[in-house]
């Protein structure tokens, strides 16, 4: 499978500090993306980097991209309480971009 | 207006009923996609469709179905409802790049 995988499962952190969430993947991918669900709604898409990318910033968001390690990490700087909610990971595969795979989230609590 | 809409957006129905649920978006994507929540868990990938004409299946079709009436509605259907099918339900579309969910349905199954 494809599937990503976030690392840790769940994060609680105090409202300033800084959250890092990682995934891996399987298998050779276009692109990489993060999601945030708040509880029980939809999800909402954050940012993408594409494969020949290494890092990419969004306001207080950063992700990095190291194909070598098939990993992503997304760092969420002076976190809010707003922030709480899960992140998830998703993939394409290289040869099939229009199917996105999809992890199983990190759980985030940012507590203020 | 929200550009991706479900309804309904609760529904609880008994074992071995058949119940659709509905999907419209207004931002003229051609792909559209159905997901399964459980909780505390990541999507599975039910159906997803490229264009009216074009259906495919994904991790999890056992169970289901879909119409793609046009290019902006993407129905889902349990023809028999079970137990294991309750669940927190997406539909998506995408512009090749990203997804861009609905609020999901909640279905219970009894």
């Amino acid at each position: 499978s494809q599937q990503g995988e976030e690392d840790p499962q769940a994060l609680s952190i105090q409202e300033g500090e800084n959250a890092t969430m990682n995934c891996s993947y399987k298998t050779s991918i276009n692109n990489l993306q993060w999601y945030r669900q708040n509880s029980g709604r939809g999800l909402v898409h954050l940012i993408l980097i594409r494969s020949n990318e290494r890092e990419k910033h969004s306001g207080r968001l950063r992700v990095t991209l190291d194909t070598s390690k098939k990993s992503s990490s997304l760092l969420i700087t002076a976190s809010r309480a707003a922030d709480t909610a899960s992140y998830f990971c998703a993939t394409d595969a290289d040869d099939n971009f229009n199917k996105f795979y999809f992890g199983s989230g990190t759980k985030l609590n940012v507590k203020p | 207006d929200a550009d991706v809409t479900q309804t309904p957006r609760n529904r609880i129905t008994k074992t071995g009923k058949r119940i659709m649920l509905e999907c419209s978006q207004t931002k003229g994507h051609d792909r559209m996609y159905w997901y399964r929540q459980d909780p505390g868990l990541g999507l599975q990938l039910i159906y997803y469709s490229f264009d009216v004409k074009d259906i495919n299946k994904g991790e999890i079709s056992d169970g289901y179905s879909v119409s793609r009436q046009a290019q902006a509605k993407f129905s889902l259907s349990l023809e028999s409802a079970i137990p294991n099918q309750t669940a927190l339900y997406f539909c998506a579309t995408s512009d090749g790049l990203a997804e861009f969910f609905g609020p999901g349905t909640r279905l219970t199954v009894l």
